[in-house]
């Protein structure tokens, strides 16, 4: 298995553009997770799935993000319209049906937003 | 909620020295707690976890222990090689299906 795959690696963007954030999880995963790292905040969960379907977005800093899983092998991040503070490094995760425990990161995408 | 505190924020250390990272959390009922290292421009990855029901294990040169009164733990790394400089995550969860709560990490510097 190739793990989670994330796309893209790196995402330069002007402010008030639209930048979607792409996550392909590990087969078989019920779970699935974006997280935002920043230095001054460390790891925050943004929201998570559970078979597609969103089940807590209390993470989401604003109505500017939007997140989307249509189905098992695909899900996306959106921020619309972007702004400087939403530069960070944006980690998709996924997780097996059993429990919540072992996170499986992808790459993560940098997002410099000018 | 749980909430999960991470001391030092950064940490340096001669080779071959210990290092020791802490954290605490606040949910009585948390019993499961893993420690992620995110070496640079890496993704972070499990390292050694340890459950409520045991207060300290092993893994070769990393160690964890737990003290659910005081309700924090603590991850031991000894002999410290440069391969060892990374940020480490503590993170924390309790019962049912509730998602892990990190810790804002450390950064470790392993001096040659």
């Amino acid at each position: 298995d190739a793990g989670v795959i994330q796309s893209p690696r790196h995402e330069v963007t002007e402010m008030g553009q639209e930048v979607t954030l792409r996550c392909k999880p590990i087969s078989g995963h019920d779970y699935l997770f974006w997280y935002r790292q920043t230095m001054m905040r460390g790891l925050e969960l943004l929201i998570y799935f559970n078979n597609n379907v969103p089940i807590d977005d209390s993470g989401m800093p604003e109505d500017r993000f939007s997140a989307k899983m249509p189905n098992a092998s695909f899900s996306t991040l959106k921020i619309q319209p972007s702004e400087p503070r939403d530069s960070a490094v944006y980690f998709c995760a996924s997780s097996p049906g059993v429990g919540l425990e072992k996170l499986f990161f992808g790459s993560g995408t940098q997002l410099s937003v000018l | 909620g749980e909430n999960v505190e991470q001391h030092p924020s950064t940490l340096s250390v001669q080779e071959g020295d210990s290092a020791v990272i802490k954290c605490t959390y606040s949910d009585s009922a948390s019993n499961y707690f893993p420690w992620y290292k995110q070496e640079l421009g890496k993704r972070p990855q499990l390292i050694i976890d340890i459950r409520s029901n045991v207060g300290e294990k092993k893994d070769q040169r990393i160690a964890v222990t737990l003290n659910k009164t005081a309700k924090h733990f603590s991850l031991h790394i000894t002999e410290t090689q440069p391969e060892d400089s990374a940020v480490y995550f503590c993170a924390a969860r309790n019962s049912g299906n509730t998602p892990l709560v990190f810790g804002k990490g450390t950064r470790l510097s392993v001096i040659a």
